[in-house]
Formats: structure tokens, sequence, C-alpha cells
């Protein structure tokens, strides 16, 4: 089955730039989502990207998948203490979602 | 999108007892999933939710364990039975529309402690 991959800690300083990397095995994957956790909190869809598409911007998140590599990336940009909480990378198989372990990204002041 | 509610959402729950969760969503929905979340893993979906005909689970989960119902098309509810301290986790429910995009939007999560 499709396995996701992703570090699980990340920590950067208020304003800087986050990078959060996912790899997947699966190559037929059509959409690739990226979700936030809150603590105590459901998931919520942040972005997705269509397979087909290199890159997708939207305000201070930006997408990047290489496919060839099967690698996908979440940049947040002006990173804030409130971006602070668990990433988790998503790939779409035929009618479910595989989930990555989560990247817990910790931004300080 | 669609708005999702969970009851509880949180239980401490005795060994050998079970737990009923409740999942509603605001609108009409095609697909409703039920994911287990253990402390620092991730995601694994437990089952889908069909309405009107039996769910369908995941390799590792059973009818016996986990029954499934979803009366209507925004209802759907999880039950753990005979509860052991492994099924300590956050359980979380989710919904969808079928189709080649496919987005899924998350309930916040039962916390359920098994002692």
């Amino acid at each position: 089955g499709e396995d996701v991959e992703q570090s699980l800690f990340l920590s950067v300083r208020e304003g800087d730039s986050s990078v959060i990397n996912c790899t997947y095995t699966d190559s037929s994957s059509t959409y690739l989502y990226w979700y936030k956790q809150e603590p105590g909190a459901g998931l919520q869809l942040l972005t997705y990207i269509f397979s087909n598409m290199d890159m997708k911007q939207d305000q201070r998140l930006t997408v990047l998948l290489n496919k060839k590599d099967k690698h996908l990336s979440l940049r947040i940009a002006d990173t804030q203490t409130g971006d602070s909480a668990i990433y988790f990378c998503a790939v779409q198989g035929y009618s479910t979602l595989t989930f990555g372990k989560g990247t817990m990204l910790l931004v300080s002041p | 999108s669609a708005v999702i509610s969970q009851k509880p959402s949180r239980d401490i729950c005795q060994r050998g007892t079970s737990l009923t969760i409740q999942c509603q969503v605001d609108s009409q929905v095609t697909m409703m999933f039920w994911y287990r979340q253990q402390p620092g893993q991730s995601l694994t979906l437990i089952a889908t939710a069909n309405q009107g005909s039996e769910a369908t689970y995941e390799s590792g989960f059973v009818i016996d364990k986990f029954p499934i119902s979803r009366p209507n098309l925004t209802f759907s509810t999880l039950t753990v039975s005979n509860m052991s301290p492994e099924d300590s986790s956050i359980y979380l429910c989710s919904a969808g529309t079928s189709g080649v995009l496919y987005e899924q939007y998350f309930g916040p999560g039962t916390r359920l402690t098994v002692t």
C-alpha cells in the first residue's frame, strides 16, 4: 500500500520561513493535501495540489511537488506563533487518503 | 466545506464497556469515514460509513469491534466495543464528497481513555 513519510519535528523563529517535507510511494496519486492540526482540535484542510502541477501558492503557503522524486513540500512564509501545530501530508488513493505521521512545527518568538 | 461535530468530545471508560461516538455533518455528504489517531501516530482509517448499507472496514478492523451506523447522509455513529486500554486513542470522523478532488473535512475528534 501507499507509504507517506514526514520528518517529525521542525523548529523555527517567528518571521522565518518554514519548509515541511513529505515523500510518498504511489506515483498514481492524483491529489496531495496538507492538513493542520492544532492542539485538541481536528484536522483542518490547508491546501492541496493536483499531481500535474509543480507548484501552488495560496497567500503565505507554497506547495511544491516533484512528481519524479515523489516529494511534496509545504513552505510557510513569515511564520507566526499561531502556525505552531502538527502538519500532515496526505495522498489520495482510489477512494481514501493515506496520511503521514505529521510534522510538529514549533515557532518561537 | 462541511462543518462536522462529534459527541462526546472526550470520555474515560472502564475496560470491557462500550462507547458510541456520534458524528453530525451540517450538510449532506457522499462519504463519511472514521479514523483512529493513537498518541504520536498518524491517522489510521478504520472504515468508510456507507449510507443504507454495511460499513467497509480496513484491514485490521472488524465490525464486531467497531460497529458503525449511517442512517442518513448527515449522521454516523462508531461504537468501540468491549474496550481495552489499547483502544485509548482519538477517534475522528470525517466527511467528504466523492469525485476527482477528494476533499475531506474532519470533526474535532473524541479523546477516549480506557482504564
